[in-house]
């Protein structure tokens, strides 16, 4: 299995700030079935199961605010948060849809300073 | 609107069976792909398997349950089931369906239900 390891474990930025969490994969997910990266960004707060952000690394899934955006390509992602809102309180999880089966990461908690 | 509701009970007990069901709407169980997930602190988000038609039904199943776990399709209430036999505590963990869009390319979880956390308790 594909295992995916996400840095920082937590983060603690300041309103507006800029938030970056990094996702690293054991194996390319850069996918030759479409030549595209196999890699979604969830959010999940308390109580909630994850919402999808961001899929093939860098699309934003309909009404996500643009402050949040995916980068990367084959085995290293990332996921920024450009201003932080306290509404982003949250845990981040990477996940890779490329091999079968889909993996996650083992999230960041982002946090207001 | 595609929305999940998933039904089950939340505790069960060693060595028996965990069912779970997630009724579907806004979306035909004969469409897409439908899959369990389960979260716990010691495992987090894990995913166990999927079901989708094409052609025929078709089934995957993480390695690590493939011995225990069954996903059937239930056309007639547009719902999907999960039955997890012989379980422990170790089984113990948050359980979710959710929807994926594709099988040829694969494609990220785009719909989740609220959850069940089921707890294994004798």
């Amino acid at each position: 299995d594909i295992v995916m390891t996400q840095s920082p474990d937590s983060l603690a930025v300041s309103l507006g700030e800029r938030a970056t969490i990094n996702c690293k994969s054991s194996q390319s997910v850069l996918c030759t079935s479409n030549n595209d990266n196999h890699l979604a960004w969830y959010q999940q707060k308390p109580g909630q199961p994850p919402k999808l952000l961001i899929y093939w690394a860098s699309t934003r899934e309909s009404g996500v605010p643009d402050r949040f955006s995916g980068s990367g390509s084959g085995t290293d992602f990332s996921l920024t948060i450009s201003s932080l809102q306290a509404e982003d309180v949250a845990v981040y999880y990477c996940q890779q849809y490329c091999i079968p089966p889909p993996t996650f990461g083992q999230g960041t908690r982002v946090e207001i300073k | 609107q595609v929305q999940l509701q998933q039904s089950g009970p939340g505790l069960v007990k060693p060595s028996q069976t965990l069912s779970l069901t997630c009724a579907v709407s806004g979306d035909s169980v004969s469409s897409a792909v439908w899959h369990w997930i389960r979260q716990s602190p010691s495992r987090g988000l894990e995913w166990l398997g999927r079901t989708y038609y094409n052609s025929k039904w078709h089934y995957d199943y993480a390695g690590s349950v493939k011995s225990r776990i069954t996903v059937n399709p239930d056309t007639s209430k547009n719902q999907f089931s999960l039955h997890l036999n012989s379980v422990t505590p170790e089984d113990t963990a948050i359980y979710y369906c959710a929807r994926s869009t594709s099988v040829t390319s694969g494609t990220a979880f785009d719909y989740w239900a609220q959850g069940t956390l089921v707890t294994v308790f004798s």
